[in-house]
């Protein structure tokens, strides 16, 4: 099946840093998203990308979808302490409305040191 | 709205026993997901449900079975737990034109 290929698997910042990360793929996905998950809960929706090149942001959140549709990042800018958390991408082969499930990278853990 | 619930919150089985995991939403969603999540891994795909009254395998189906009871229910179960399937199992939904909602999770352990 399809495996994403993400790292780093974990980063120790301090705070007020700005972060990244990055997830690849040997398959073409057409939807790229950032989850985070905190201890105990579900993943929760950072970012959603549906195409190929597109650079959105969320508050100091921004990802990019990858031209060749393989591979995104996400970045962080000025790291705060409730950043803290494990942050995962995923990717999903059918385009736009496609019910198919999502294949998930095995997460970067994200330590903030004040 | 209470979005995606899930029930039990914990649970531990000896090897051998059932048990059925349920998952209910309320935010009028078509397809529902069932994946698991195990130590220092992402979350992988049991079985969808891209509608009521249809389903299909994800990449980890063995040793499951999965009922799209109505809209609103999917539940996920083990018929004969093993310790393999020691996990955190959560469901999702999800309609187009938004993105897979997550439940809280159900922690099982198999002794």
């Amino acid at each position: 099946g399809q495996q994403l290929n993400q790292s780093p698997q974990s980063m120790f910042i301090q705070e007020g840093e700005d972060v990244s990360m990055n997830c690849t793929s040997s398959s073409i996905f057409n939807t790229w998203l950032w989850y985070k998950q905190d201890p105990g809960e579900g993943p929760v929706l950072l970012i959603a990308l549906y195409k190929a090149g597109e650079l959105t942001s969320n508050g100091r959140l921004t990802a990019q979808f990858g031209i060749t549709r393989k591979d995104s990042f996400l970045n962080i800018s000025a790291s705060i302490p409730s950043d803290v958390g494990i942050y995962f991408c995923a990717g999903r082969v059918l385009a736009g409305g496609g019910a198919d499930g999502l294949t998930f990278g095995k997460g970067t853990h994200l330590i903030i040191q004040p | 709205n209470a979005g995606v619930t899930q029930t039990p919150k914990f649970q531990v089985l000896k090897t051998g026993q059932s048990m059925t995991l349920q998952c209910a939403q309320d935010m009028n969603h078509n397809s529902m997901y069932w994946y698991r999540q195990d130590p220092g891994m992402g979350l992988r795909l049991i079985y969808y449900s891209a509608s009521e009254g249809t389903t299909d395998k994800g990449e980890v189906p063995n040793g499951y079975n999965v009922s799209r009871l109505n809209k609103r229910e999917f539940s996920l179960r083990l018929e004969s737990a093993a310790p393999s399937q020691t996990s955190v199992y959560f469901c999702a939904s999800r309609d187009p034109g938004n993105e897979q909602f997550f439940g809280p999770g159900t922690r099982l352990t198999v002794l």
